[in-house]
């Protein structure tokens, strides 16, 4: 199985506090992808970092990505009780016309009021 | 404003009993996936179609198949639901930004699958 791996698998933080997920994965990449998932609900994209950078900001997010360790890791600063959702991460092979997101195990994330 | 939806958000089926799911798009992508996801599990890619082409994956049970007669459209086939496809059906969509290696993808809300 090509799947990434994702770690921790559940992490639980205050409000406030800054939670941080990491993914490591198999391939090489053309770029890699955070997304949230809500529980019962459908994925959302978050962010997408290149394999040629190394850092990427949005808002509250800072991703960056290690190709020579094969790992990326997600950065939510000041957390709030919104954020509580699963976060996975999701690659996408060198490849040209490669249209396929390889998604990690996931990390549950919840936030305590 | 939804993009893309998905019918029903819950199904219940009987044990062998055939079963659709649809997922529909205003988005204008060329690109449709179906994925299928177990509690506390990552999606896991069935099969997509890039236009017309469909792609299947090598995992994927020949119990499961797909049609796609528009751009907008696409369905999901369960020929005879068995016990383990019990699970959240999810679709999605992606536009040419393969090409420029984007690849990110529009997801609906997913379908609930019970199989009793």
């Amino acid at each position: 199985s090509q799947q990434g791996e994702e770690d921790p698998q559940a992490l639980s933080i205050q409000e406030g506090e800054n939670a941080t997920m990491n993914c490591s994965y198999k391939t090489s990449i053309n770029n890699l992808q955070w997304y949230r998932q809500n529980s019962g609900r459908g994925l959302v994209h978050l962010i997408l970092i290149r394999s040629n950078e190394r850092e990427k900001h949005s808002g509250r997010l800072r991703v960056t990505l290690d190709t020579s360790k094969k790992s990326s890791s997600l950065l939510i600063t000041a957390s709030r009780a919104a954020d509580t959702a699963s976060y996975f991460c999701a690659t996408v092979a060198i490849f040209i016309g490669n249209e396929k997101l390889t998604f990690g195990t996931g990390t549950r994330l919840t936030i305590i009021p | 404003d939804a993009m893309v939806i998905q019918n029903p958000r819950y199904q219940v089926t009987q044990f062998g009993k055939p079963v659709t799911l649809s997922c529909s798009q205003t988005l204008n992508h060329n690109v449709m996936y179906w994925y299928q996801q177990k509690s506390s599990q990552a999606p896991k890619l069935l099969f997509h179609y890039y236009d017309k082409d469909f792609n299947n994956e090598a995992d994927t049970p020949d119990n499961f198949q797909s049609r796609r007669p528009n751009t907008s459209f696409c369905f999901l086939d369960i020929r005879s639901p068995g016990l383990g496809d019990a699970a959240m059906y999810l679709c999605a969509t992606t536009g040419q930004g393969s090409i420029m290696g984007k690849n990110i993808q529009y997801f609906g809300a997913g379908t609930r699958l019970s199989v009793l």
